[in-house]
């Protein structure tokens, strides 16, 4: 069964609006991980955050955000002012305690940002 | 510092061919995965290790995979009588996985190797 849910495919926007990237996830455990990875045209993974269950803080970092909610299980990345640069797949990750670190990806959401 | 690398970066191979995957973690990183990306499934986990012993090969697909680490460092990955179902990015990942909390490491991602069978 599908652990992590990214429901949207693709977004399209122009530069300098913001985006906002959904990112659900399920699991039993009370001790988990999560993680927003980038990949850009060159393919290569690129970390950007990650989040343990018991910190529900929201983080800012430069032009990133992050919103994590227990409640409704969610972990949603906004970009504020997109660059063109942002232009990428972003992907969503979940890591369970008992699992030895290993990260079950949600299906990625294609960024495309146009001048 | 140097990061996780992977060779070779393209490998076109025919069907029921044997091929050979490498990857060479970032130095002191303990914890090595194996992931593979393809259209159809996305990003798949494949197999762990903490030093040279695999605790955890649930994403290995068939008995076709196999992989080994030797020396904490160098892992390879095999696939034998290679499928066009194969065709795939083969991605490595390191990270520190010391601690008590290796669920919590960051991983570090190679280029990937892009296998193509014919």
């Amino acid at each position: 069964a599908q652990k992590v849910t990214q429901a949207q495919t693709e977004i399209s926007v122009v530069e300098k609006e913001d985006v906002t990237l959904d990112c659900v996830y399920e699991t039993r455990d009370t001790t988990y991980y999560l993680f927003w990875y980038k990949q850009p045209p060159s393919g290569e993974l690129v970390f950007l955050i990650r989040r343990n269950s018991f910190d529900e803080q929201n983080e800012i970092s430069g032009r990133y955000s992050w919103n994590f909610q227990k409640s409704t299980s969610s972990f949603n990345f906004t970009i504020t002012a997109s660059q063109v640069v942002d232009s990428a797949v972003y992907f969503c990750a979940l890591s369970e305690e008992e699992s030895w670190g290993k990260l079950q990806f949600g299906a990625g959401t294609q960024v495309v940002v146009t001048p | 510092g140097a990061g996780v690398s992977q060779s070779p970066s393209n490998k076109v191979t025919e069907k029921g061919k044997d091929v050979e995957l490498r990857c060479d973690p970032i130095s002191g990183h303990t914890a090595l995965y194996w992931y593979r990306q393809s259209l159809g499934q996305g990003l798949e986990f494949l197999i762990y290790f903490q030093g040279n012993s695999a605790p955890d090969k649930s994403g290995l697909p068939s008995d076709r995979f196999s992989a080994e680490r030797t020396g904490g460092s160098v892992s390879t990955l095999t696939i034998q009588r290679t499928q066009q179902e194969d065709s795939a990015v083969y991605l490595c990942a390191s990270s520190r996985g010391q601690g008590g909390k290796i669920s919590y490491n960051e991983q570090f991602f190679g280029p990937g190797t892009r296998l193509t069978v014919l």
